[in-house]
């Protein structure tokens, strides 16, 4: 199997706070995972790769300061929204490839972030 | 530039078959997935294709052309579950996936 969790699935915080996702493979390790956002209607938006035990590299566009990404073991990724504004209210999804077998990404069941 | 296109929207009935095509112009290719992903949930693997032809795989099958830059996924014996969007991506290696925007398929009694 190649299963995928995220926790929390929901999550409504007040403007300036700062919220964490984690996103764990259950039954495999995974070197490399990925995180997206997803705004309604819309396809899957790359916002870093992670890669444990070393940086996150993000995408054009994405801030790093703002999205905080740890991947401090196999696996284990976090995302951090630091000081969330209303506008990064959106589905955060993250997904993992196999040590070894990057081709498919099998992703977690996503987050759904509400800043008010 | 990269750019995978797909319809945005498609109906069809219950018990019939449908084709999603999705065309892609890429910097580079290794493979090209089918996901399928139902409202407000994460979206599911369905197929990979690494050469040219059809693979079947129960109800669904998924073709690639290479030379066109081109693939379909066949979805047959329609079901309302069946409703979704279906994701077109490439692999285009060293970790990148691209993504379509996705096509809504809409299945009705």
């Amino acid at each position: 199997g190649a299963v995928v969790s995220q926790h929390p699935s929901r999550v409504i915080c007040k403007s300036g706070t700062s919220v964490k996702i984690e996103c764990r493979s259950l039954d495999f390790q995974a070197t490399t995972m990925f995180w997206y956002r997803q705004f309604p209607k819309k396809s899957l938006m790359l916002m870093a790769t992670s890669n444990e035990g070393s940086k996150a590299t993000y995408e054009q566009g994405v801030e790093k300061d703002k999205f905080l990404i740890n991947h401090a073991s196999l696996t284990l990724s976090t995302l951090t929204v630091t000081s969330a504004h209303p506008e990064d209210s959106s589905f955060y999804i993250c997904s993992a490839t196999k040590t070894g077998l990057e081709e498919t990404q099998y992703f977690g069941p996503g987050t759904r972030l509400l800043v008010l | 530039g990269q750019n995978i296109d797909q319809p945005t929207e498609m109906t069809a009935t219950e018990g019939a078959i449908v084709q999603i095509n999705c065309t892609y112009q890429t910097s580079g290719f290794n493979g090209l997935f089918w996901y399928q992903q139902h409202a407000g949930e994460a979206p599911t693997f369905l197929s990979y294709n690494v050469l040219d032809g059809l693979e079947e795989k129960g109800r669904f099958s998924s073709f690639l052309s290479r030379s066109k830059g081109y693939s379909y996924l066949l979805l047959k014996e329609l079901q309302m579950k069946d409703s979704a969007s279906y994701l077109c991506a490439v692999y285009t290696g060293g970790f990148k996936t691209i993504f379509g925007a996705g096509t809504r398929l809409f299945v009705k009694a």
